[in-house]
């Protein structure tokens, strides 16, 4: 079935540093969702990228997909504790259901 | 927050024992999911449902069934308890792309 890959799984940062984590797949992706968690929490839906080469940024967060839509990453500019959380992709193919990737857990360390 | 709701939050049961987690919704959405978070693994789909009793296996279904007799309720049966499946439970829901998450149902099977 698909499967994605994400990394890294861990990220210690020091407040005010960028973050990068990065989300891959060996197939051709129809859509990539991003989710994030906070500690205790559940999951919180981010934004969906459809189109090849595609950037959304939201404030700090910038999501983009790869030309060959086989790949995406989420970058938080000038990191904040509020950032602090798991941060997952999720995909599909066609109509099937969505897969999650392992999700990068972000530290923020003030 | 979507109008998801979870019962139990937390359960501690034997194992061998039957199990029933209920995850109810107000929405009114079509397709409803029951994942299991895991350290190291992220969110794995194990049952979902695009409708009264239209119910489809996801990647780890084994040791548990679901029924869905009302828009509103898909419940999680563990017929027999297994220590490992010991997890935390969440169900979601969606209409178009983006799923919402429940809150959450933290099981420990001894």
């Amino acid at each position: 079935g698909q499967q994605v890959m994400q990394i890294p799984q861990y990220q210690h940062v020091q407040e005010g540093e960028d973050f990068t984590t990065y989300c891959n797949s060996s197939t051709t992706l129809s859509n990539i969702q991003w989710y994030k968690q906070r500690p205790g929490g559940h999951p919180v839906f981010l934004i969906q990228l459809v189109k090849s080469g595609e950037v959304k940024k939201q404030k700090r967060l910038t999501f983009q997909f790869g030309e060959a839509k086989k790949n995406s990453s989420l970058h938080i500019t000038a990191t904040q504790t509020t950032d602090v959380g798991t941060y997952f992709c999720a995909v599909n193919s066609g109509n099937t259901p969505l897969v999650f990737g392992k999700g990068t857990r972000l530290s923020v360390i003030a | 927050d979507a109008g998801i709701t979870q019962s139990p939050r937390h359960k501690v049961t034997e194992t061998g024992t039957p199990v029933t987690l209920r995850c109810h919704q107000t929405e009114n959405h079509r397709y409803m999911y029951w994942y299991r978070q895991d350290p190291g693994h992220g969110l794995r789909l194990i049952h979902y449902s695009y409708g009264v009793k239209d119910t489809d296996k996801g990647e780890v279904s084994d040791g548990y069934s679901v029924s869905r007799s009302k828009t509103e309720d898909f419940l999680l049966t563990l017929e027999s308890a297994t220590s490992s499946q010991t997890s935390v439970y969440f169900c979601a829901i969606s209409e178009r792309y983006e799923q919402y998450f429940g809150p959450g149902t933290r099981l420990t099977v001894t």
